[in-house]
């Protein structure tokens, strides 16, 4: 079955205890990227990656890191949470052209 | 600034009611125009696109949508709501500049279908 799988599903953490949320694609997709869900926001994108070792900033990409060593896995990496970045977060990966994008269940964070 | 508008914050209807949601954008060029669904504690499903061609395009579990290039809009459709399609539905919009991964999408439309 095609899908986006991120872990863990829920996550609570403290202020600057670094958090890696993974993220990895079966359907050999080139694009994936992050989005966080905030009421009233919207889907913002975070970061994205158009293919291996090739990753460029989204909307609102400070606090995060993402890598992309691999086709299948786009971690987002938190190196010090703050409570701002409570949110919740999915992943997505597309193929080429004008592709739909498949969304992981996503993730959601609470930083006290 | 590009961006898309989703003027409604929450639509009630009628089960057995056609139901609209609502999408405006503001985006250069022809865009790719999309719809996904999101149930709750799931991810977003998609539902239809428009790429070109038809105005109306026919996606998932009965939907259908409109493209209005004068008015820029994608309105989303329903001849007859069910219970079952109570959700939060976005509108996204993919400016049509190559080699771009960039979706913008709309506030989100909470659909409430009353039995």
């Amino acid at each position: 079955e095609a899908q986006v799988t991120q872990n863990p599903r829920y996550l609570i953490t403290v202020t600057g205890k670094k958090l890696t949320v993974t993220c990895s694609q079966n359907m050999n997709h080139e694009y994936m990227s992050w989005y966080r869900q905030d009421p009233g926001l919207g889907l913002r994108q975070i970061y994205y990656s158009m293919n291996v070792e090739v990753t460029d900033k989204g909307d609102v990409p400070e606090g995060y890191k993402v890598s992309r060593k691999e086709k299948r896995n786009f971690p987002l990496i938190l190196e010090s949470p703050s409570p701002n970045q409570t949110s919740l977060y999915f992943c997505a990966s597309r193929g080429t052209g004008a592709t739909e994008a498949f969304f992981g269940q996503g993730t959601r964070l609470t930083v006290v | 600034a590009q961006s898309v508008a989703q003027p409604e914050d929450q639509v009630n209807v009628a089960e057995g009611n056609p139901l609209t949601v609502k999408c405006t954008y503001s985006v250069s060029g022809n865009p790719y125009l999309f719809w996904y669904v999101q149930y709750p504690n799931r991810g977003l499903q998609f539902l239809l696109k428009y790429i070109t061609g038809d105005n109306l395009v026919k996606g998932s579990y009965g939907f259908e949508a409109e493209f209005n290039k004068s008015q820029t809009s994608f309105h989303l459709k329903k001849p007859s709501a069910l219970v079952s399609d109570s959700a939060l539905y976005f509108c996204a919009v993919r400016p049509p500049t190559s080699g771009t991964y960039k979706y913008i999408f709309g506030t989100g439309t909470r659909l409430k279908v009353l039995a």
